[in-house]
């Protein structure tokens, strides 16, 4: 069975700080997606990566993947209180395997 | 366009009894997928349905069903409910499933006691 890894789980980060959210998967796959899940909230669609090499930015969030590695990254640039949230990494084979999660709090 | 609906949006039921959730997907989406979301296990894939038919089911017993009407809309089912199936269950669509990004519901959060 594919697994899915995220590391951190829990991250605390001052607002202004640089960090990385790493999602490991075990098995070949070719599209990774990232979602974003608000305390209480149903989730909502970040990236899709779709294939080696490829990177996405949106705001303060930029995801890159690399297939090889079997490795997808998510970095936060200057992190801001609205970006606390959960987050987690999904590989797709016949369905979607969703990673562990990490938990996202921005400290003002 | 009007997201992907749930209802009922909270539940209590005791151990024993069933439960019937229901998920109107996004207009012209056909694949409804199932997700039970617990603070232990994460977010586990349940089952699929497309065209009215299942496609794919993750590893839950046979307590666990659900089906898929023509207009797109899906129904899971528990029945025999226990304990540990206190979770928010989340229902998700896509235009044609399988690897397509999907669309979440706002989920049903379920309570056995």
């Amino acid at each position: 069975e594919l697994k899915v890894e995220q590391n951190p789980l829990f991250l605390s980060m001052q607002e202004g700080k640089n960090y990385t959210i790493y999602c490991n998967y075990s098995t070949t796959s070719d599209r990774l997606y990232w979602y974003r899940q608000d305390p209480g909230k149903s989730l909502e669609s970040l990236f899709v990566l779709l294939s080696n090499g490829a990177v996405k930015q949106e705001g303060r969030l930029m995801a890159s993947l690399d297939t090889k590695a079997r490795l997808s990254t998510l970095h936060i640039t200057a992190a801001v209180h609205d970006l606390s949230a959960t987050y987690f990494c999904a590989v797709t084979l016949h369905q979607f395997y969703f990673g562990t999660g990490t938990s996202l709090t921005v400290i003002p | 366009k009007a997201g992907v609906t749930q209802t009922p949006r909270y539940l209590i039921k005791t151990r024993g009894q069933q439960v019937t959730l229901s998920c109107s997907p996004i207009s012209g989406h056909r694949s409804v997928s199932w997700y039970q979301q617990t603070p232990g296990q994460g977010l586990q894939f349940l089952f699929e349905y497309f065209s009215e038919t299942q496609r794919n089911k993750g590893n839950f017993p046979g307590r666990f069903s659900g089906r898929q009407f023509s207009n797109s809309r899906s129904e899971m089912n528990v029945s025999t409910l226990e304990l540990g199936d206190s979770a928010l269950y989340l229902c998700a669509s896509s235009l044609q499933g399988g690897r397509e990004t999907q669309y979440f519901g706002p989920g049903t959060r379920l309570l056995v006691l």
